[in-house]
């Protein structure tokens, strides 16, 4: 069964900063990442999403790697700023499983001013 | 272009009620996937639709059921409802299993007294 564990659960960090988001995966047969932030009390934003096949993927101020054969991936935030406090989720789907993502516990982030 | 709409977004319910939420995808979108959060459990995937097929359930009791229209708008039912069935609801949408993004929905927050 597969398991995702997000490190560290919660970050606090000044303005400016440049930070790493840590996700590992137990089982390395998947099809593909998806990194998502959530807002509280809201659904979830799309940020990144890595095919197997990929390494890295990149959007803006982030960018997010995929070693799949060690299961992990980082999200890298550059240059970060108050309004991307939020918590940050990643998820995993499987091969053969259709749409089911796997969920991580989230790292929530809170960048201070 | 619309996103993934769900309704209503806030609940209230009885213990022994039952529930019907509903979830619009993305147009041209014929997979959607349903979610429940907790502060507990985090995101667990309850089942996913394709088709008007469910192709994937979670581990929820049965209990916990769904549908999908032919014009691929989705509803979840919950019967006799629980204090522990209090929780964010997501629906989630994607063009096809497998290989493509997931777009979520803000939601739906139910609460159970």
């Amino acid at each position: 069964k597969q398991e995702v564990t997000q490190i560290p659960a919660a970050l606090s960090v000044p303005e400016g900063e440049n930070l790493v988001l840590n996700c590992s995966f137990t089982d390395s047969a998947i099809y593909n990442l998806q990194w998502f932030r959530q807002d509280p009390g809201k659904g979830l934003t799309s940020l990144l999403l890595i095919q197997s096949s990929q390494r890295e993927q990149t959007s803006g101020r982030l960018n997010a790697s995929l070693d799949k054969s060690s299961g992990r991936s980082t999200l890298y935030i550059a240059a970060s700023q108050p309004g991307d406090s939020a918590t940050y989720l990643c998820a995993v789907r499987q091969n053969n499983a259709g749409n089911m993502l796997t969920f991580g516990g989230g790292t929530r982030l809170m960048v201070k001013p | 272009k619309a996103g993934v709409t769900q309704t209503p977004r806030y609940l209230i319910k009885t213990r022994g009620q039952q529930v019907t939420l509903s979830c619009s995808p993305i147009s041209g979108h014929r997979s959607v996937s349903w979610y429940q959060q907790t502060p507990g459990q985090g995101l667990q995937f309850l089942f996913e639709y394709f088709s008007e097929t469910q192709r994937n359930k979670g581990n929820f009791p049965g209990r916990f059921s769904g549908r999908q229209f032919s014009n691929s708008r989705s509803e979840m039912n919950v019967s006799t409802l629980e204090l522990g069935d209090s929780a964010l609801y997501l629906c989630a949408s994607s063009l096809a299993p497998g290989s493509t993004e997931a777009f979520f929905g803000q939601g739906t927050r139910l609460t159970v007294v």
